[in-house]
């Protein structure tokens, strides 16, 4: 089974500083990786996810992400937040083979602070 | 624009209660999904479905079924609501694999707070 953890549960970070919000993943099989955010009373937007290709993958509102398949792991990173970044992001995985189930990590919380 | 939606976004029901749960996507989406999330936790999946009539159990499905009569509808029901199923609950649509790689994703609805009191 595959499995999915944020090393960080909250993550406070000035405005116009760097964020790099850290995944890791196991999975026995080849995986494609996705992150959300979740803003609040919200549902959940794709910020960006790897499925093939390119290792460095950029997403939306200035976010990319680096898939290290040695490391297991896909982490998030922005290099000047702004206090609209304020949320929270979860990391997913989902196998490529057979089963379409996404795989969630148990989320970041990100405070943007003036 | 693509949608799902989620037909409550705050729900208080009682306990013991029997709770539907609708889910609606116009994405022609073969797969639909319902999730719970609660506070670190992240999401877990409760059941999904691959296409009309068919239902799979996912990571948490007891005191939970489903039932997928139309393609586009997805409804969750706790068939006897307990307090512990307060939650937030996510549906989610997706294409299946087979189709263009670079379209594939999941979508999802804006969640229904579920209050058991």
């Amino acid at each position: 089974a595959q499995s999915v953890t944020q090393l960080d549960s909250q993550v406070p970070v000035f405005e116009e500083a760097p964020v790099e919000l850290r995944c890791n993943y196991s999975s026995s099989v080849s995986v494609y990786l996705f992150w959300y955010v979740q803003y609040p009373n919200q549902g959940l937007q794709l910020l960006l996810k790897y499925l093939s290709g390119s290792t460095l993958v950029k997403g939306i509102n200035g976010f990319e992400a680096e898939f290290n398949k040695s490391q297991t792991s896909f982490h998030l990173r922005k290099p000047s937040v702004h206090i609209s970044d304020t949320a929270e992001y979860f990391c997913a995985v989902s196998k490529k083979a057979a089963g379409n189930k996404l795989t969630f990590g148990g989320g970041t919380r990100v405070l943007v602070k003036p | 624009d693509v949608k799902v939606t989620q037909s409550s976004r705050y729900l208080v029901k009682r306990t013991g209660e029997k709770v539907f749960l609708e889910c609606v996507q116009d994405m022609d989406h073969e797969n639909m999904f319902w999730y719970r999330q609660d506070p670190g936790l992240g999401l877990r999946l409760i059941y999904f479905s691959y296409d009309v009539k068919m239902k799979e159990k996912g990571d948490i499905p007891e005191g939970y079924s489903v039932s997928r009569e139309k393609k586009e509808r997805f409804s969750l029901i706790l068939e006897s609501a307990s307090t512990n199923q307060t939650s937030m609950y996510l549906c989610a649509s997706s294409s299946p694999r087979d189709r263009a790689e670079t379209n594939y994703g999941y979508t999802f609805g804006s969640g229904t707070r579920l209050t058991v009191v």
